[in-house]
């Protein structure tokens, strides 16, 4: 069984500074991907950034990174320049094929 | 610019009472998906759809059923509402892109049951 786990309840940053949020999972495959979501306040989940497993660059949005480890299934997501509107539960995700699996989320709330 | 939306943001409910949890997308999506989020335990699935008229059972599926008539609408039901059942349910649907099931969810609808 695919597991995900988010060891951070919990997090806090102060506007503009770098923040990481961590994930670790456990697969049997070989071939899966990984998401992180993020869940405003009262608001719709949204697609904050995908990896596959198969490349080894790390995938980038803006100002959202991840550093993907595979052989230490590690998915950490990295905020830089932190905003108010990064206030949100974050949630890591692995897909396999139509498996899709959840860690139970990280509350991330960015300070004045 | 809603592409899935759930008809019921907040619904109270009496414990015994049947409970329809309507969600309809409008991106012409094959893969629906219900979802409950309960805090410390992240999204868990429930059931889901890769067709019309098709239903795959998800990790906790005791208690509820589901209905994909038309492609675009699938609905949650709780036939015998259980206090239990008190949480955050999640509609989402998807498009493989890249191989990758991403998903795009709905609002969501907070159940309480009485």
């Amino acid at each position: 069984a695919q597991t995900v786990t988010q060891s951070q309840p919990e997090m806090s940053v102060q506007e503009a500074e770098t923040v990481t949020l961590s994930c670790t999972y456990d697969t049997s495959e070989n071939n899966y991907y990984l998401f992180w979501y993020k869940q405003p306040p009262s608001r719709q989940m949204i697609l904050v950034i995908r990896q596959e497993a198969y490349k080894q660059q790390n995938a980038t949005e803006n100002r959202f990174s991840v550093n993907f480890q595979k052989a230490a299934k590690s998915f950490s997501l990295k905020i830089s320049d932190s905003q108010l509107g990064d206030t949100a539960m974050y949630f890591c995700a692995l897909n396999n094929n139509n498996d899709m699996r959840f860690g139970a989320g990280t509350r991330l709330t960015v300070k004045p | 610019d809603v592409k899935v939306t759930q008809s019921s943001r907040y619904l109270v409910k009496r414990t015994g009472e049947k409970v329809f949890l309507e969600c309809v997308q409008d991106m012409d999506h094959e893969n629906m998906f219900w979802y409950r989020q309960d805090p410390g335990l992240g999204l868990r699935l429930i059931y889901f759809s890769y067709d019309v008229k098709m239903k795959e059972k998800g990790d906790i599926p005791e208690g509820y059923s589901v209905s994909r008539e038309k492609k675009e609408r699938f609905s949650l039901i709780l036939e015998s509402a259980s206090t239990n059942q008190t949480s955050m349910y999640l509609c989402a649907s998807s498009l493989w892109s890249a191989g990758a099931n991403v998903l795009t969810f709905g609002a969501g609808s907070r159940l309480t049951v009485l």
